[in-house]
């Protein structure tokens, strides 16, 4: 099985950079995902991480540390747009590769 | 590229009552998930088709959830009978196989109430 932890909420400025973690305990780790879901909406993919380091794409960068059972996605020059819900999901080295997911971190923008 | 299909978008039934959503994945997709998403929480897997097959059912409460796929592309999950805890957003997810980094394209989901 898996545990996934992330903050419940958190608040940040437009135009600031912000860090949501993510920790993770797991019997055989073989990926992590992040997902942005606006309220009312589907959740879309934003990064995956299977190696240790930093993946950037754009605004958005993710990084992963197995051995420590962490990620952070990070999040720069902030839009209003940015507000949603922020999900951490893992896969583990069970044959069906299904992700689990955390309970997803409320990202509130202002300006 | 048209994305993941569902319907209805909303549903509001009393406890008791039956209840059934559909889902059309992604053209091409082998691999469909159904998840459950109660308000606050990350969404929780129910079933994994591929193809027509089952993958995982673990958490599908079988004894009043079940979904089919029988043709390999569209998939029906059905509730008989509603508990007022299935209230909740039920999302239907494809990806174009279940390999460890194929990420899942996910509906937009249907909003279930259960009064």
């Amino acid at each position: 099985g898996q545990n996934i932890d992330q903050p419940t909420e958190m608040t940040a400025t437009e135009g600031a950079i912000v860090q949501i973690n993510c920790t993770y305990q797991t019997s055989g780790f073989n990926g992590l995902f992040w997902y942005q879901q606006h309220a009312g909406e589907a959740p879309t993919f934003l990064s995956y991480n299977v190696l240790d380091g930093l993946e950037e794409k754009g605004r958005f960068s993710s990084f992963l540390s197995r051995s420590k059972g962490y990620s952070y996605l990070l999040l720069k020059e902030l839009q209003m747009k940015d507000s949603a819900s922020y999900l951490c999901a893992v896969r583990d080295r069970g044959g069906s590769y299904i992700p689990t997911f955390g309970r997803g971190t409320s990202l509130i923008v202002h300006p | 590229e048209a994305g993941v299909a569902q319907s209805p978008r909303y549903k509001i039934i009393e406890k008791r009552q039956s209840v059934a959503f559909w889902c059309n994945p992604i053209s091409g997709h082998a691999t469909l998930y159904w998840y459950q998403q109660i308000l606050g929480q990350g969404p929780k897997l129910l079933i994994q088709f591929q193809n027509n097959g089952v993958v995982d059912d673990s958490q599908l409460p079988k004894d009043r959830f079940s979904a089919e796929r029988l043709k390999g592309v569209d998939s029906t999950l059905k509730i008989q009978p509603a508990k007022l805890e299935d209230s909740a957003v039920y999302l239907c997810a494809s990806s174009f196989e279940s390999s460890a980094n194929t990420e899942a394209f996910f509906g937009q989901g249907t909003r279930l109430t259960v009064v």
